[in-house]
């Protein structure tokens, strides 16, 4: 069964810095992984996909990585400002269909001080 | 403007009542699902459906169950049954392999 982890549960860091998010997960045989994010007491946001066949995707000041052999994925994020503060999820799909089988890890929530 | 919509976004309910918790998209996505997110947990699924008149069970069924008579709703009841219902449940649609988008979510609570 797959198992994702992220660490830490939370992180502060000042504005401005660059920081990275982790992911790790049990199964390599995923079809893709994404990363969302959630403000308190919202729905998720998807912020970016990464297929299987891909090494990474970026959107902005995001960059996300996927090493599958490693079983790892990492959320950069560059020039941090207060509105990223918010809990990042990473989920793992097992499936090429629909994506049922997301498995999410337990977040981890950033917050950035200004 | 296209989106999924939860409501009621406050659920209150008693011992021994079963609730239904709505959801509605206009994406026109094929798609829809039922999770459920307890503090400092990632999202669990509950239930999934990938086209109207048909769902799967997922990882937390019991004491839950759906109905997809519309390609556009997913209603989620929560039955009398359920032992510690008490969290966030978010609803989610997506085309067959694009990602899922999410509504805004449904607080229940048990009184």
């Amino acid at each position: 069964k797959q198992e994702v982890t992220q660490i830490p549960a939370a992180l502060s860091v000042p504005e401005g810095e660059n920081l990275v998010l982790n992911c790790s997960f049990t199964d390599s045989a995923i079809y893709n992984l994404q990363w969302f994010r959630q403000d308190p007491g919202k729905g998720l946001t998807s912020l970016l996909l990464i297929q299987s066949s891909q090494r990474e995707q970026t959107s902005g000041r995001l960059n996300a990585s996927l090493d599958k052999s490693s079983g790892r994925s990492t959320l950069y994020i560059a020039a941090s400002q207060p509105g990223d503060s918010a809990t990042y999820l990473c989920a793992s799909s097992k499936t090429n269909f629909g994506n049922e089988k997301l498995t999410f890890g337990t977040g981890t929530r950033l917050t950035i001080i200004p | 403007d296209g989106g999924i919509t939860q409501s009621p976004k406050y659920l209150f309910r008693k011992e021994g009542q079963n609730v239904t918790l709505s959801c509605e998209q206009n994406l026109n996505h094929d798609a829809m699902y039922w999770y459920r997110q307890d503090p400092g947990q990632g999202l669990r699924l509950i239930y999934y459906s990938q086209i109207v008149n048909d769902f799967q069970k997922g990882d937390i069924a019991e004491g839950y169950s759906v109905s997809r008579e519309k390609k556009e709703s997913f209603p989620l009841t929560v039955t009398s049954a359920k032992k510690n219902p008490t969290a966030f449940y978010l609803c989610a649609s997506s085309k067959a392999t694009d990602t899922q988008y999410f509504g805004p979510g449904t607080r229940l609570t048990v009184l």
